[in-house]
Formats: structure tokens, C-alpha cells, sequence
């Protein structure tokens, strides 16, 4: 049963372009969402995060949008930059017993071209 | 640089074996979490230590075990190891946000079972 889903294994975008990177959720108990960055051979580097009581949070090139109703959010990256290219992972968390336990999606793989 | 460690990097050893994963979160930080990533499967959520208590068990198998000492490092033990362990394990600390816990990764430990 995967709670966190991204439903695109790669995106290929221009650079100076906007990427847009979507992950969906199932579990409705869910109340925070990160986005982490990872290199390979490297451990994921946390991006943006987003509690369940906005709809948008931004930093920097950065946003993430959260549509509680649809289950979904997507993280903007403006502009995208070749360094940029990584495998994008969201993630989520719950309440309760679950504080803090991360379940994440398979990744996205970025490519952004000069 | 995240500020969490994690040693060794790379860690070769054959089935039936036992390794000892060392993990020390960032200064302050009191929760430790370890997570598996394997090839098949993303990042999946092992055990969960808050100031040196157990909090969550994830997918754990019985042959692993962890702990997290006085000074806050943690250490993952896995024992009779198969060819099927052989994954990237990561550990990650967190403090609490007014919205949610933020985890940040170490750079991993990369496990062969030959």
C-alpha cells in the first residue's frame, strides 16, 4: 500500500524553465509535507516543507502547493537551473503515534539542460 | 553538510555476518530515525529513538536491532546478514517545528552483503 505516490519516474526540463515535480497521497492523516533533494551517494537534502493548515509555502526559487481536498502537492522550482538535477523525493508525516515517521514516494528524477 | 554523521560510508561483508551502523544527529537534536533504501524500493522508515528511548518501529526486521545512547548517538545493528540487506541506510535527526518535525539526513551507509 503506497501512501506517497509520484506517478512520474523522470522529468526533463530547459533551463531558465519551470519544473514542476507532483506527488500524491492517499492517507488523510497526513498533516506535513516536505520535499528532500537527493544526489547520488548522498543523503537527501531537506528543501521546503508544508504543514496541512496552508496551501502554499515559498522559499527562494521554491514553492510548494498542497491541495488538501485532491490529496495532492507539487513543488515549483523558478527558474531551473542544470545543478537542480537530482531525484526529488516527497515526503509526509502524521500525528499522533506517527510524529515525525517520514513515509516517502519513489522519486522524481530531474534533468535540467543547459 | 547536513551536521549529521554516519559511519563507515561503505561497509562489504558476507551473509551470516554482523555490522554495527553508527549515527550522530546534529548538535541538540534528540530524535534519531534510520530508514533503509534499497533498490527496488524508495526510502523506507526503520525505527524511530527519541532521547534514548524507543518511539516507532517501521517495517524493522527481527534480526535488526538499534539503540540510542546517553550522548545521543545512535547505532543500528543487523545481524545474520542476507543478500537481500545489501541497501543504502540512512539515519536522520530532528527537532520539532510549530508545524511538524523537519528530518535532515546523513550522507548514508552503503551496505554489500556478498
Amino acid at each position: 500500500d503506497q501512501q506517497v505516490k509520484q506517478n512520474s519516474p523522470s522529468l526533463s526540463v530547459q533551463e531558465g524553465r519551470i519544473s514542476i515535480l507532483n506527488c500524491d497521497y492517499t492517507n488523510s492523516m497526513f498533516d506535513y509535507f516536505l520535499w528532500y533533494k537527493k544526489y547520488p551517494a548522498e543523503g537527501p537534502t531537506f528543501l521546503i516543507s508544508i504543514s496541512s493548515i496552508k496551501d502554499k509555502n515559498e522559499d527562494g526559487r521554491f514553492t510548494v502547493f498542497l491541495n488538501k481536498s485532491a490529496k495532492h502537492l507539487s513543488l515549483h522550482i523558478v527558474p531551473s537551473q542544470p545543478g537542480d538535477s537530482a531525484v526529488y523525493f516527497c515526503a509526509a508525516s502524521a500525528g499522533g503515534t506517527s510524529y515525525g515517521k517520514l513515509t516517502f514516494g519513489q522519486g522524481t528524477i530531474l534533468t535540467v539542460h543547459p | 553538510d547536513s551536521g549529521v554523521t554516519q559511519t563507515p560510508k561503505h561497509l562489504i561483508t558476507a551473509t551470516g555476518q554482523r555490522v554495527t551502523l553508527r549515527c550522530s544527529p546534529r548538535s541538540g537534536d534528540l530524535s534519531v530515525y534510520w530508514y533503509q533504501q534499497s533498490l527496488d524500493q524508495g526510502l523506507q522508515f526503520l525505527i524511530h529513538y527519541y532521547n534514548g528511548e524507543e518511539r516507532a518501529k517501521g517495517n524493522i526486521l527481527e534480526r535488526f536491532s538499534a539503540q540510542q545512547f546517553p550522548d545521543l548517538h545512535s547505532e543500528l545493528n543487523l545481524s545474520s546478514l542476507e543478500l537481500g540487506d545489501s541497501a543504502l541506510y540512512f539515519c536522520a535527526s530532528s527537532a520539532p517545528g510549530p508545524y511538524g518535525e523537519t528530518q535532515y539526513f546523513g550522507p548514508g551507509t552503503r551496505l554489500l552483503v556478498l
